[in-house]
């Protein structure tokens, strides 16, 4: 079964507007962390924002922002005021117990 | 630099012949990671390193892949005989601390990876 979903292979959004990225997980570990990462065209995977499974607040790192929704298993990532360069592909991932779990990614296209 | 690095950045052989592709990771991190990611695909977990316990190898698509760290710092990968459908890039990752849940601790830091090209 999967662990990680991304339902959305593509986005577009409209520059300076804000778009967001779904992602559900599966675990019945009560300790897990959620992780957002970013690989543009040159292909490396930046690390962007991470959600600690107690944590009580949704977790932000400037235009980032992390929906954790904890009853729904869902970890959406909101981008505000998108810009050209968010232009890329997105990966939810999820740690639980000695495993990493990677989604199978969102493209997400910032049209000017 | 700080971030993890990785040489070379790109590997250009013939089918047959073997690759060591090499990963430094971030200073003092204890947990180095290998990931192999084929043209528009996702990411594929090869195998895991935590300090001197033995790897989590699960990952390792046959036997001819193989991995090692040596003094918990720089790790090696090689694939031997190379095959046609190997042709992917190889990512290598570390994070601070081992794989426990819920920590940020276990975030992954990624180097910029090695484009293997099997001709």
């Amino acid at each position: 079964a999967q662990k990680i979903t991304q339902t959305q292979p593509g986005m577009f959004v409209q520059e300076k507007e804000a778009v967001t990225l779904d992602c559900t997980y599966d675990t019945s570990d009560p300790s897990y962390g959620l992780f957002w990462y970013k690989q543009p065209s040159s292909g490396e995977m930046i690390f962007l924002i991470y959600q600690g499974s107690y944590d009580q607040q949704n977790a932000t790192e400037g235009r980032y922002s992390l929906n954790f929704q904890k009853a729904r298993k869902s970890a959406n990532l909101v981008i505000s005021a998108s810009q050209l360069g968010d232009s890329a592909m997105y990966f939810c991932a999820m740690n639980t117990g000695n495993q990493f779990y990677f989604g199978t990614g969102t493209s997400l296209t910032v049209i000017p | 630099g700080a971030g993890v690095s990785q040489s070379p950045s790109n590997k250009v052989t013939e089918k047959g012949k073997d690759v060591e592709l090499r990963c430094d990771p971030i200073s003092g991190h204890t947990a180095l990671y290998w990931y192999r990611q084929s043209l528009g695909q996702g990411l594929e977990f090869l195998i895991y390193f935590q300090g001197n316990s033995a790897p989590d190898k699960s990952g390792l698509p046959s036997d001819r892949f193989s991995a090692e760290r040596t003094g918990g710092s720089v790790s090696t990968l090689t694939i031997q005989r190379t095959q046609q459908e190997d042709s992917a890039v190889y990512l290598c990752a570390s994070s601070l601390g081992r794989l426990a849940g819920g920590s940020s601790t276990d975030t992954q830091y990624f180097g910029p990876g090695t484009r293997l090209t099997v001709l």
